[in-house]
């Protein structure tokens, strides 16, 4: 999407390491922001969200982080598995829409976890 | 409880034909948004539909338009088919003003 830029385009971690995928959006009157995982020809999966009245959620070994000042939004993983390899969308509102439903996504982080 | 089902899986179109995907929403979901994938990209947003209606259009020409039906199942139809329109066509849905997608698998339009 045009409002929404990811980095980086691809990702390689060794297993037991951290992971972190940062996105940045335009609107600052964006309140919601996804993170989706996708694996190799497989459906989109979101695996956590984040509004903008918090700056941080977390669920077991995954955390998304907000900081609604610098328009960006940050995915953690820690402690990396192989299984969490996959390719990681962020996505944002559509600030071009009255309401704001539909998402804009990020071009996409290849993440690889080596054993 | 059924997730998002989309049919055919994979699709294969002539140049100048039209096609048409279609989508059955996540049980007690009502909207229904319409995305293309093009291989190694971000999904890019056609359009959405909720009460029937087109509530909000992507940057995609008219080829591209839609349909909701009052079970909430929606079409996809793409005319004069190019063949950059071979892309995964990926349909997700929603509740209401709830931004949270299920997607579905999709289904692959191979354009020849």
């Amino acid at each position: 999407g045009e409002n929404v830029e990811q980095h980086p385009s691809t990702l390689s971690v060794q297993e037991g390491d951290s992971a972190v995928i940062k996105c940045t959006y335009s609107d600052s009157a964006s309140n919601y922001f996804p993170w989706y995982k996708q694996e190799l020809g497989k459906r989109p999966q979101l695996i956590i969200d984040i509004r903008s009245n918090v700056g941080e959620k977390k669920d077991q070994r995954i955390a998304v982080t907000l900081n609604k000042t610098a328009k960006h939004f940050s995915l953690h993983i820690t402690e990396t598995q192989p299984e969490d390899s996959a390719v990681y969308f962020c996505a944002a509102p559509d600030p071009n829409s009255n309401s704001g439903y539909a998402l804009n996504f990020g071009k996409g982080t290849s993440l690889l976890v080596t054993p | 409880d059924a997730g998002v089902t989309q049919s055919p899986t994979h699709l294969i179109k002539t140049r100048g034909q039209q096609v048409t995907l279609r989508c059955s929403p996540k049980s007690g979901h009502d909207t229904v948004s319409w995305y293309q994938q093009a291989l190694g990209q971000g999904p890019q947003f056609i359009f959405q539909y909720y009460e029937e209606e087109e509530r909000q259009r992507g940057n995609f020409p008219d080829r591209f338009s839609g349909h909701q039906f009052p079970n909430y199942s929606s079409e996809l139809n793409v005319n004069a088919l190019l063949l950059g329109d071979s892309a995964l066509y990926l349909c997700a849905s929603s509740l209401g003003t709830d931004k949270g997608y299920t997607f579905g698998s999709g289904t692959r339009l191979t354009v020849v």
